[in-house]
């Protein structure tokens, strides 16, 4: 299976920083990644998909970006409500795997 | 407004047998690929299981392979995982997901998910 690497595991920024996430696959994926935000005590929300496609409703502040094996999301500019932790998922081959997570908190 | 709502979780001894449901509204269900996607307390996600929109085709991860057993009844809208043999590191929040229109394993919507606790 194909294993997902997320750096870092945590990443300390304040809001209205740059935020740039990093997703690294055991083998090229092409661009079949996605990328979704969990908020504590909430589900999980499908932020892009095939790389660098948002998803319906996502604002434009967050980005992805990568081919082959290594892929980014960038939060341009962070929001109050951005600080939670990020998951990368491939759907390259069965089965699909998640990445472990970046937690984005709050200097 | 698409909607997933899991119920079914509790607590089981190992060994046992627990059924999750999960109701959906707000789109064809029928024409939807769905999964199950678990979560075991503060750790990552998992993905589980997948069915297609006529039930021909089942996906299993290595890890229930066996024990558990997806389904779906399209005319109640409702998707199903039957779970036998449960084991502790089974224990996990159970999330039922809808895959993306034609798009493979993208899941564009979560219910709230139902927490299955397996000890003893």
């Amino acid at each position: 299976e194909i294993v997902l690497t997320q750096s870092p595991a945590t990443l300390s920024l304040s809001p209205g920083e740059r935020a740039t996430l990093s997703c690294r696959a055991s083998q090229s994926i092409s661009t079949s990644l996605a990328w979704y935000q969990q908020k504590p005590g909430q589900s999980p929300r499908l932020l892009i998909y095939d790389a660098s496609n948002r998803a319906t409703g996502i604002p434009a502040r967050f980005s992805g970006s990568g081919s082959g094996a290594d892929f980014t999301l960038t939060i341009s500019s962070l929001e109050p409500e951005d600080f939670a932790v990020f998951y990368c998922q491939h759907r390259y081959q069965w089965p699909p795997t998640f990445g472990g997570g970046t937690k984005v908190e709050i200097k | 407004e698409v909607q997933l709502l899991e119920s079914g979780g509790g607590l089981v001894q190992p060994g046992g047998s627990l059924r999750l449901s999960c109701t959906a509204s707000g789109f064809t269900f029928s024409s939807y690929v769905m999964a199950w996607v678990r979560q075991a307390p503060g750790k990552g996600l998992e993905w589980v299981s997948t069915l297609t929109g006529n039930s021909d085709v089942t996906f299993y991860a290595d890890s229930v392979k066996g024990r558990f057993t997806i389904s779906r009844d399209n005319s109640k809208s409702t998707l199903y995982v039957e779970m036998n043999s449960l084991r502790a590191e089974d224990t996990a929040i159970y999330y039922c997901t809808r895959h993306m229109y034609n798009s493979g394993s993208i899941y564009d919507s979560w219910g709230q998910g139902t927490l299955v606790t397996v000890a003893s």
